[in-house]
C-alpha cells in the first residue's frame, strides 16, 4: 500500500501570502492519479486538483498543482480568507486498485 | 450536476451492521463511466476510503475492511448501499458517499455526509 505523508502538518500565514503544500509517496505515483481536496469544518472535502496539476471545475487559478514520482505539491499563489482549510492530497493506485489520502494539512491563518 | 445524499441511522449498537444509502440525484448510476464509492473520516481525523461499487454491481473494498464490508446498488431507485458489520466504536466516523470518474479516479461529487456513532 502506497503511503503519502503531507508536510507540514500545519501551516500559518496570512491573507494575500503564498502557500505550498507537500504530499510525499512511499513510492511512484501515477501523476495521472495524484489529486488534492480543500475541507473546510463540517463541510465534504471539495476536488482541487486531479492529474496532478489539472484545475476541477469552478476552481480559481491562485490554485496550482505540481510533481511527479513521489513528491507533489499544491501552491496557493495569493491567499485569500476562504482559503484557510484543511488539505488532502489522495493517490490511485491500480495494480491493486486502491485509494489513499495523505493525513492533511492545516492551512491556518497567522 | 450530480447532487449525493446519504441517509440511515445515526446510532449503531456494537456488534451490530452498520447500514447506509446514498441517493444519487442529477445522473444516473446507470449511465457508466463512474464508480460509486464510501469514504468515512474519523472525527477530528483523516479519510479512509471503503469500497466503490459500479453499476454492473462489480465492487472493491478496501483490504484493511473488505471481511466486513458490502456495497450494493439499486439502479431503479438510483440509490447505492454500504453495510458494515460487526461494528465497534472504531467504526464511529462520518460517512461520505461520492462519485469516482473512472477516467481520473477521484472523488468529484460528495455527499454531505453523516455521522454514525457505535455505541450501546
Amino acid at each position: 500500500e502506497i503511503v503519502l505523508t503531507q508536510s507540514p502538518g500545519t501551516l500559518s500565514l496570512s491573507p494575500g501570502e503564498r502557500a505550498t503544500l507537500s504530499c510525499r509517496a512511499s513510492q511512484s505515483v501515477s501523476s495521472s492519479y495524484l489529486a488534492w481536496y480543500q475541507q473546510k469544518p463540517g463541510q465534504a472535502p471539495r476536488l482541487l486538483i486531479y492529474g496532478a496539476s489539472s484545475r476541477a471545475t469552478g476552481i480559481p487559478d491562485r490554485f496550482s498543482g505540481s510533481g511527479s514520482g513521489t513528491d507533489f505539491t499544491l501552491t496557493i499563489s495569493r491567499l485569500e480568507p476562504e482559503d484557510f482549510a484543511v488539505y488532502y492530497c489522495q493517490q490511485y493506485g491500480s495494480s491493486l486498485p486502491m485509494y489513499t489520502f495523505g493525513q492533511g494539512t492545516k492551512l491556518e491563518i497567522k | 450536476q450530480v447532487q449525493l445524499q446519504e441517509s440511515g441511522p445515526g446510532l449503531v449498537k456494537p456488534s451490530q451492521t452498520l447500514s447506509l444509502t446514498c441517493t444519487v440525484s442529477g445522473g444516473s448510476i446507470s449511465s457508466g463511466g463512474y464508480y460509486w464509492s464510501w469514504i468515512r473520516q474519523h472525527p477530528g481525523k483523516g479519510l479512509e476510503w471503503i469500497g466503490y461499487i459500479y453499476y454492473s454491481g462489480s465492487t472493491y473494498y478496501n483490504p484493511s475492511l473488505k471481511s466486513r464490508v458490502t456495497i450494493s446498488v439499486d439502479t431503479s431507485k438510483n440509490q447505492f448501499s454500504l453495510k458494515l458489520s460487526s461494528v465497534t466504536a472504531a467504526d464511529t466516523a462520518v460517512y461520505y458517499c461520492a462519485t469516482v470518474p473512472a477516467a481520473t479516479h477521484v472523488f468529484d461529487y460528495w455527499g454531505q455526509g453523516t455521522l454514525v456513532t457505535v455505541s450501546s
